[in-house]
């Protein structure tokens, strides 16, 4: 069992906009670690979309963002392209000095 | 451009050990503020951090690998290692290694190799 929780799967039709849930606790979103999301295609390593929380890196669309608050954080993707269908992974750290990942979430593009 | 690549046996047996190197190319693994890690994923399932490595040699375990695993590096070769003891069936996964800088945030990683444990 992940110790970041997220929901299995969303879906939303072309040009739609979808949010992922991370929710954490105390001991890591909570206590003021940065979050970090990852897209991963089938087949393919991880690749990083936001970090710190909510900055995109350079060649990553302005469709992807990132929030944070509390002990919970959230990606949203607008105007959702065939492209973006992948599994999505939100990461943080804990007071345990552990890295620490949500189990993923499958986004179907309809 | 850093690039990472992971190379090792493809399958091991029950009770025997996970030995995996990553070599990196394009920067040095003693350089700058990085750590260098090792991850997992079971097939349909997702990641799991297993340890890092940093520039001065320092690592730091998941506590759920500890008693089995060590991340060691080779500087003359620019590569880090893993080898996790005491291998079952569960520990069968596709094995990435990745740079870490910051937050913290792998921002670069190997392509993932699949290991298999099994007799």
């Amino acid at each position: 069992q992940s110790v970041l929780t997220q929901p299995p799967s969303v879906s939303g039709a072309p040009g739609q906009r979808v949010t992922i849930s991370c929710t954490g606790s105390s001991s890591n979103i909570g206590a003021g670690y940065d979050v970090q999301w990852y897209q991963q295609l089938p087949g393919t390593a991880p690749k990083f979309v936001i970090y710190g929380n909510n900055y995109r890196p350079s060649g990553v669309p302005d469709r992807f963002s990132g929030s944070k608050s509390g002990t919970s954080a959230s990606l949203a993707i607008t105007g959702l392209q065939a492209e973006d269908e992948a599994n999505y992974y939100c990461q943080s750290y804990d007071s345990n000095l552990t890295v620490v990942f949500g189990g993923g979430t499958k986004l179907t593009v309809l | 451009q850093v690039q990472l690549q992971e190379s090792g046996p493809g399958l091991v047996k029950p009770s025997q050990t996970l030995s995996l190197t990553c070599t990196v190319s394009g920067g040095s693994i003693t350089s700058g503020s990085y750590y260098w890690s090792w991850l997992r994923q079971p097939a349909g399932k997702g990641l799991e951090w297993i340890g890092r490595i940093d520039t001065s040699g320092s690592t730091n375990y998941n506590p759920f690998f500890k008693s089995r695993v060590t991340i060691s590096k080779d500087t003359a070769d620019n590569e880090f290692s893993l080898k996790l003891s005491s291998v079952t069936a569960a520990d069968t996964a596709v094995y990435y290694c990745a740079r870490v800088i910051g937050g913290p945030l792998f921002d670069y990683w190997g392509q993932g190799t699949l290991v298999t444990v099994s007799s």
